[in-house]
């Protein structure tokens, strides 16, 4: 069956770097019309879409935190990388990792999430 | 970049009545890439429909999806107690973008 899991740091300081793997199963990235997600939300608040990459390694990030985001794959250990650089009390969010699927008929949605990891961003 | 406006923020309803949420886009996109998640309470958001209107696997029926251009209907037929939670429309199109969720809460 498909899972994911997100693992990473719970704490940060301001300014740092955060970096998350999503690890996952079930499914290859290197399979044509799949892709990873991320996506977080701060405590209370509503989702946010943060950046996806997909089978062929193209990657889209939201345009508001574009030049602060990578998104990286390693197909052969079935993990995402992503990277927030000059992390902000802000960015306290839980973050998610998903598997979306481009191809028809889903043409983007994400069908399945992992649990999400909490990172809090504090001096 | 497209802003989706959910409403209303919170609706409260009994088990066994119908839920209407709307979901709003600030300029008009195919309904191809309009999604509908439900999230509870320290849970991920799970995926309800896709394409405005087909579910995804293992949804019930009373789950149903509608609309076209800018609006955007979610409705559940006949609300069960684990129906309640907050549901996010999105557009996965150019913009990938959520909005900002509606409470369905127990009257």
């Amino acid at each position: 069956q498909v899972t994911l899991r997100e693992s990473g740091p719970a704490l940060v300081k301001p300014t740092q770097t955060l970096t998350l793997t999503c690890t996952f199963s079930g499914f290859s990235l290197s399979t044509s019309g799949v892709c990873v997600s991320w996506i977080r939300q701060p405590p209370g608040k509503a989702l946010e879409w943060l950046a996806r990459i997909d089978w062929d390694d193209h990657k889209y990030y939201i345009t508001s935190l574009k030049t602060r985001l990578t998104i990286a794959k390693d197909t052969s250990k079935n993990q995402v990388v992503l990277t927030m650089t000059n992390m902000d009390p802000v960015d306290t969010a839980t973050y998610y990792c998903a598997r979306t699927l481009a191809a028809a008929p889903v043409l983007g949605a994400s069908d399945f999430w992992g649990q999400g990891t909490m990172v809090t961003v504090s001096s | 970049e497209i802003v989706l406006t959910q409403s209303p923020g919170t609706l409260s309803l009994s088990p066994g009545e119908r839920a209407t949420l709307s979901c709003r886009a600030s300029q008009s996109f195919s309904s191809s890439y309009l999604a509908w998640y439900q999230q509870k309470p320290g849970q991920a958001p799970r995926l309800l429909i896709y394409g405005a209107s087909s579910r995804a696997t293992g949804i019930p029926d009373r789950f149903s999806g509608s609309g076209s251009g800018t609006d955007f209907t979610l409705t559940i037929s006949r609300l069960e107690p684990e129906d309640f939670a907050v549901y996010y429309c999105q557009h996965y199109g150019s913009s990938r973008t959520f909005g900002q969720g509606t409470k369905v809460e127990i009257k």
